[in-house]
């Protein structure tokens, strides 16, 4: 069955650093998420990237973080310089138009 | 803003029992409302997806209902596994896919 895959699964980093979190989605989905769940807490939206533009980006979704998909396959989450705060779990998920979306393992980011 | 609420925050029952998890969101001009499963320290398993303009949808043992008028949804499990253990979570789309998520009822099913 597809699926959605991320990489790194756990990515440790100092305060500060570059992080880029990558996803493949299901190959035929148009629509793809980034969305993250800080250790407790609910899973809260981050960015909606389709027709290879941002469509919708949530108040956490600063000018820290970008998006972009490099190559018709993979899809990047960004962060440019990470803080405390930032340690959670990221999501990709994609979708295909239907409504449903499918989600990814998550790539854990502790920052220290 | 859309805030989704789930009862119980944690249930445990015994293999066999059937049970419900409630779901609840504020404003019912939703898109749609999709049912997730967490396991422990896992991504999120799409269970079930109902349309705004559906009541219920069922897979296996698990049915899903949804009462927009009343900002309420139920996921009902039929005679629990203790594989069914996990965090289910409930998320609403108000906007094309873009989902509001409650904070889950933690399942803990004994043998």
């Amino acid at each position: 069955e597809p699926e959605v895959t991320q990489t790194p699964s756990h990515q440790v980093t100092q305060m500060g650093q570059e992080v880029i979190l990558r996803c493949v989605p299901i190959s035929n989905h148009l629509y793809f998420y980034w969305y993250r769940q800080i250790l407790g807490q609910k899973v809260e939206f981050l960015v909606s990237f389709y027709n290879n533009e941002i469509s919708e980006k949530s108040e956490i979704f600063d000018d820290q973080f970008s998006v972009e998909r490099p190559d018709g396959s993979n899809f990047t989450l960004k962060i440019r310089s990470t803080k405390l705060e930032d340690s959670a779990m990221y999501f990709c998920a994609s979708g295909s138009g239907s409504g449903e979306l499918f989600f990814g393992e998550g790539s854990r980011l502790t920052v220290l | 803003k859309q805030e989704v609420t789930q009862i119980p925050a944690a249930l445990s029952v015994p293999e066999g029992e059937n049970l419900v998890l409630n779901c609840s969101f504020t404003d019912s001009a939703i898109y749609n409302l999709q049912w997730f499963r967490q396991d422990p320290g896992k991504g999120l398993t799409s269970l079930l997806l109902i349309q705004s303009s559906q009541r219920e949808q069922t897979s296996g043992r698990l049915n899903a209902s949804l009462d927009k008028s009343s900002g309420r949804s139920t996921l009902y499990i039929a005679a629990s596994q203790p594989g069914d253990s996990a965090t289910y979570l409930c998320a609403v789309s108000e906007r094309y896919s873009t989902l509001t998520f409650g904070k889950g009822t933690m399942l803990l099913v004994s043998p």
